[in-house]
């Protein structure tokens, strides 16, 4: 079955200690991004990728961070979280010749 | 920049009722539109798109047409049922190298029987 996972679904934790939410995709696609949303604001993108080793900033990269080192993972890493990225957490993927993105069922992190 | 409006909810119809979310648009060349839509507790997953002017996306009953005069993409419906209580959302993407998508702040719809 083609689909984005993400792993934790759900994660508590405090401020500043440094967490990864993972990323996978089985479709072999070329594109990948994290958004996170927020009530009001809609999705915003954190950061994308268009292929292996190659990633660059979204809308609201700051706090995070990001790596493509296969094809299909794309971690999101918080090195010293804080509160105001307690929020719902989305990867998406997409190919080359196609414009719709798929995305993973989510990740409600909540930072105390 | 980018910038894509939605018509703020919550939406509360009855069941068979007809539906209309209003999204409009702002964007430099020509963007493929999309209407996402969110389940609760799942992921976006894509409804439908129109990838030019005049175009007109369909899927499940649900129709919006690409409307470059007037920069809109309004998400139709005519007999809404319980099961299309969720979110919509409004997007635009320019496809070409990578494909960046903004996303309008979402309208949720609430059907009631």
């Amino acid at each position: 079955e083609a689909q984005v996972t993400q792993n934790p679904r759900y994660l508590i934790t405090v401020t500043g200690k440094k967490l990864t939410v993972t990323c996978s995709q089985n479709m072999n696609h070329e594109y990948m991004s994290w958004y996170r949303q927020d009530p009001g604001l809609g999705l915003r993108q954190i950061y994308y990728s268009m292929n292996v080793e190659v990633t660059d900033k979204g809308d609201v990269p700051e706090g995070y961070k990001v790596s493509r080192k296969e094809k299909r993972n794309f971690p999101l890493i918080l090195e010293s979280p804080s509160p105001n990225q307690t929020s719902l957490y989305f990867c998406a993927s997409s190919s080359a010749g196609d414009d719709e993105q798929y995305f993973g069922p989510g990740t409600r992190l909540t930072v105390t | 920049g980018d910038s894509v409006t939605q018509m703020e909810g919550p939406v509360t119809l009855s069941e068979e009722a007809f539906l209309t979310i209003n999204c409009t648009y702002t964007a430099t060349g020509y963007p493929s539109l999309f209407w996402y839509v969110q389940y609760p507790g799942e992921g976006l997953q894509l409804l439908l798109k129109a990838t030019k002017a005049d175009d007109k996306g369909s899927n499940k009953g649900f129709e919006a047409t690409y409307r470059k005069e007037t920069t809109s993409f309004h998400l139709e419906k005519g007999s809404v049922q319980v099961s299309d209580s969720a979110v919509y959302f409004c997007a635009l993407g320019h496809s070409g190298g990578y494909q960046k998508v903004t996303f309008g702040t979402g309208t949720k719809l609430q059907v009631i029987p």
